[in-house]
């Protein structure tokens, strides 16, 4: 079946830091996947996605490449700001329902 | 446009109470998902379902959990007799009619947050 494996947190940064969060996946053919946000007390929110192979997504200055040769597809941000404290949830589809990895909490302080 | 909406944002239940939990899905997305979000935990999937059909039900547990989409209406996740265990965010999310790519985003409520005392 698909799974999604992510880095595990939390992660404490300083503000400007560079954020990396590690996510890999399994799956049966070719998913699209997903990087959503969750900020407290909130639903989560789409942040980025990439539907195949090379496929960069970014948004907000988060990006992330979906590489096949390596089944991952990491969430990068050059200077994180204290208003990306938030959970992190990486997720495929094979075209039903999501699959989320376990969320990274990630806190920057000013 | 508005978004996925949840009701209630919060429910308090005792054991052996029932707990309904309602999501009306974006405008013109017939497609409805619900996960369940238990505490320090990821989400997992539950029920996918469209207007009358339930399409696919296997994160559903076997007992006490039911769900439902009706014509008109919003989507229903319906638990009987709430144990402490069922405590968790419970989160609905909907897309439009898939087109065959794989890639079609789903749009998540806020959550219903269900607190069994």
């Amino acid at each position: 079946g698909n799974s999604v494996t992510q880095m595990e947190g939390p992660v404490t940064l300083s503000e400007e830091a560079f954020l990396t969060i590690n996510c890999t996946y399994t799956a049966t053919g070719y998913p699209s996947l997903f990087w959503y946000v969750q900020y407290p007390g909130e639903g989560l929110q789409l942040l980025l996605k990439a539907t195949k192979a090379d496929d960069k997504g970014s948004n907000k200055g988060f990006e992330a490449t979906y590489r096949k040769e390596t089944t991952s597809f990491h969430l990068e941000k050059g200077s994180v700001q204290v208003s990306d404290s938030a959970v992190y949830f990486c997720a495929l589809s094979d075209g039903r329902e999501l699959s989320f990895g376990a969320g990274t909490t990630v806190t920057v302080r000013a | 446009n508005a978004g996925v909406m949840q009701n209630p944002r919060h429910l308090v239940r005792r054991r052996g109470q029932e707990a309904r939990l309602r999501c009306s899905p974006m405008k013109g997305h017939s497609h409805v998902y619900w996960y369940r979000q238990l505490p320090e935990e990821g989400l997992k999937f539950m029920v996918y379902l469209q207007k009358e059909n339930i399409i696919d039900e296997s994160g559903m547990p076997k007992e006490r959990f039911s769900a439902e989409f009706p014509k008109e209406g919003p989507s229903i996740l319906r638990i009987q007799q709430v144990v402490r265990g069922d405590s968790a965010a419970y989160f609905c999310a909907s897309s439009p009619p898939p087109s065959g790519r794989k890639g079609e985003t789903q749009y998540f409520g806020p959550g219903t947050r269900l607190l069994v005392l």
